[in-house]
This record gives C-alpha cells, sequence and structure tokens, in this order.
C-alpha cells in the first residue's frame, strides 16, 4: 500500500504568498525526503529529514517531522513563479530500503 | 559523469516484445533505485541495489521484470513479454550511501510506450 500521501493534491496561490503541503504515511520510518518534479528538470531533491528531527530549514524551505502523528509538512515561503512544480515526499520504512513516494502536489504559482 | 544518465530517452514497443533499459549512475555512488512513474502519479520502487547485489527486489511488479548491476556501476532493467500496462516513465536514482543516509539523484527517464 501506498504510504506517502500528499495534500493538497493541487495548490494555487500568488507569487509571494507563503505555500503548505503536507505528507502522512502510515508506518514507522528511518527518514523523510521531499523532492520537486518539473518538466524541465526532472526530479530534484529539496530536503531530508530524518526520524530523530523534528524541523529543518533550507533557504526559503522549511520542513517539519511529526513522528507521532506520522505527518511532515513541507512550507516554501515567498514563493515564485519558478516554484511552480509537483512536490513530493518520499519515505523510507524502518528496516527496509525501499522509499515509498506519495502521489504528489502540484503547486502553480501565478505571477 | 556529471549525473545519472539514462537510455533510451524515449521507447516505444509492440505488446509481447521484450526491453531493455539501462542506467547510468554517478560515478562512485554505491546505491542504485529504480521507479517507475506512470501518467500523473507518484514514484513506485522497484527495486534498490547496494553495489551489486539486491537487498530489497519487493517492488517489481511481476517475474517479466528482472534488473542487473555490474559491481557500483551501470545497471539495466528488462522486462520480458512487454504488456500495455508497462507504459511508465522508469525512473533511475543513484545515492551515496545506501538505506537512504543520502540523497537520490535522479536521471531524466525512460518513456516506455507499449502498443
Amino acid at each position: 500500500s501506498q504510504q506517502g500521501e500528499e495534500d493538497p493534491q493541487a495548490l494555487s496561490i500568488q507569487e509571494g504568498e507563503n505555500a503548505t503541503m503536507n505528507c502522512s504515511y502510515k508506518t514507522s520510518i528511518n527518514n523523510l525526503q521531499w523532492y520537486r518534479q518539473n518538466s524541465g528538470r526532472g526530479l530534484v531533491h529539496l530536503i531530508l529529514i530524518r526520524s530523530n528531527e523534528r524541523e529543518k530549514h533550507s533557504g526559503r524551505l522549511r520542513v517539519t517531522l511529526d513522528t507521532s502523528k506520522k505527518s511532515s509538512s513541507l512550507l516554501i515561503t515567498a514563493s515564485r513563479a519558478a516554484d511552480t512544480a509537483s512536490y513530493f515526499c518520499a519515505t523510507e520504512g524502518a528496516g527496509t530500503y525501499k522509499y515509498i513516494f506519495g502521489t504528489g502536489t502540484r503547486l502553480k504559482v501565478l505571477a | 559523469g556529471a549525473g545519472v544518465s539514462q537510455s533510451p530517452s524515449n521507447k516505444v514497443t509492440e505488446k509481447g516484445k521484450d526491453v531493455e533499459l539501462r542506467c547510468d549512475p554517478i560515478s562512485g555512488h554505491t546505491a542504485l533505485y529504480w521507479y517507475r512513474q506512470r501518467l500523473g502519479q507518484g514514484l513506485e520502487f522497484l527495486i534498490y541495489f547496494q553495489g551489486n547485489s539486491a537487498p530489497d527486489k519487493s517492488g517489481l511488479p511481476s517475474d517479466r521484470f528482472s534488473a542487473e548491476r555490474t559491481g557500483e556501476s551501470v545497471s539495466t532493467l528488462t522486462i520480458q513479454r512487454t504488456q500495455q500496462e508497462d507504459s511508465a516513465v522508469y525512473l533511475c536514482a543513484s545515492s551515496s550511501s545506501g538505506g537512504g543516509r543520502g540523497e537520490q539523484f535522479f536521471g531524466p527517464g525512460t518513456r516506455l510506450t507499449v502498443l
């Protein structure tokens, strides 16, 4: 069964606004990663958060992880038109090497 | 090389034929992953290699699918007797450390169309 489920499925915002995407999963994990995919650049790694971490920052990105709720959120601040893409969370199940990707959130940033 | 490369970029085949997809990981990366992505969907894990051994093959959808890796280099994904439902983009990724301790670098994918 699919581990990662992103919410919302689609999100449309104005440039300069913040975008928040959520990911839920079902079993214990080693770590959770967020990826971006657009037609021009393929899949690009954004950030990795380990199961013993609660929050990480990278530039305009902020990721939180709540292992008790089995959920993560990705916040993109001050969004730009170039942030338009699909965003996926990927979880590595504890004790496995398997990465499970969610169905993604399609973000559209309007200029 | 500079990044993960995959070939061919596009493959159109007839139902029932065999296809072979190739992945060249980043030099020195010990971990290699294969995924399948159907149109408008997320990635579906197929198989993971650490070096040339495959500790996790659980994602391979059927015995028509197989994969090999030569040392810590090239990997090939073979699909025998292709079916229309095999149509998808097949993505390969490599990582400098296995077990998800490092980020995965993805190739551009092979778009497979089975007629």
